[in-house]
């Protein structure tokens, strides 16, 4: 039973539009969330995060939104950029774990 | 930023050979690293915990005298596959976080070790 799942393999944008990658977490005891982005044949590299004592957290271009009650979060990148192009993946962990539990990642293509 | 350095990036090697690979936190210290690996078009999945100075801890369904780990220090973690098959051959990364930072912080990850088998 997969417990963070990303249900849109891949995602399609425009350059300056924006992207909303979207994850659902099925355990309640997530309480720390992050983000990566991973290019082929490369190991991913952190993103953002979220602790879930918040409900957003932005990083430049990079906005992490977490709905607690519908154990849903959202990546936002605004304006997307053709260099945005890589698979993003959705973790999770709890209780200070260090355990990640990844979701199947979403293919992200930023035409310019 | 903290840095995960994976070696080697590629191997190829022949059926019924051994592969190590290293992994290694060459700013911080790590008591835990972890070892994912990826088939095309999948997720990560977790393989097994490397625990400095004890046992890894290894996820169901797979094979532990298969996937050697060690954790012989506080910045390295190597894994080893013994008697490689062609359907071990994969994509394996290693990450790290960087114990002496507390609770909820990021993981980094090597570069990963493409593996060939033939």
């Amino acid at each position: 039973d997969q417990q963070v799942k990303q249900n849109s393999p891949s995602l399609s944008v425009q350059e300056g539009r924006i992207s909303i990658l979207n994850c659902d977490y099925t355990n309640s005891m997530f309480d720390y969330f992050l983000w990566y982005k991973k290019y082929p044949a490369e190991g991913p590299t952190f993103l953002i995060s979220i602790s879930s004592i918040k409900d957003k957290n932005e990083d430049g271009r990079f906005t992490v939104f977490l709905n607690k009650s519908a154990k849903h979060l959202s990546l936002h990148i605004v304006p997307s950029q053709p260099g945005d192009s890589a698979v993003y993946f959705c973790a999770a962990s709890e209780g200070g774990s260090e355990k990640l539990v990844f979701g199947k990642g979403t293919k992200l293509t930023v035409n310019p | 930023g903290a840095v995960v350095s994976q070696h080697p990036s590629w191997v190829i090697c022949k059926s019924g050979t051994s592969v190590k690979i290293e992994c290694r936190s060459l700013d911080f210290q790590a008591t835990t690293m972890f070892w994912y690996r990826q088939f095309p078009k999948q997720s990560l999945m977790l393989m097994a915990t490397s625990n400095e100075g004890s046992k890894a801890t290894y996820e169901q369904g797979v094979e532990k005298d298969k996937f050697l780990i060690n954790h012989a220090s506080l910045t390295l973690s190597t894994l080893t596959v013994t008697s490689a098959h062609p359907e071990d051959s994969s994509f394996y990364i290693c990450s790290a976080r960087d114990s002496l930072a507390g609770m909820n912080t990021e993981a980094f990850f090597g570069q990963g070790t493409r593996l060939t088998v033939v």
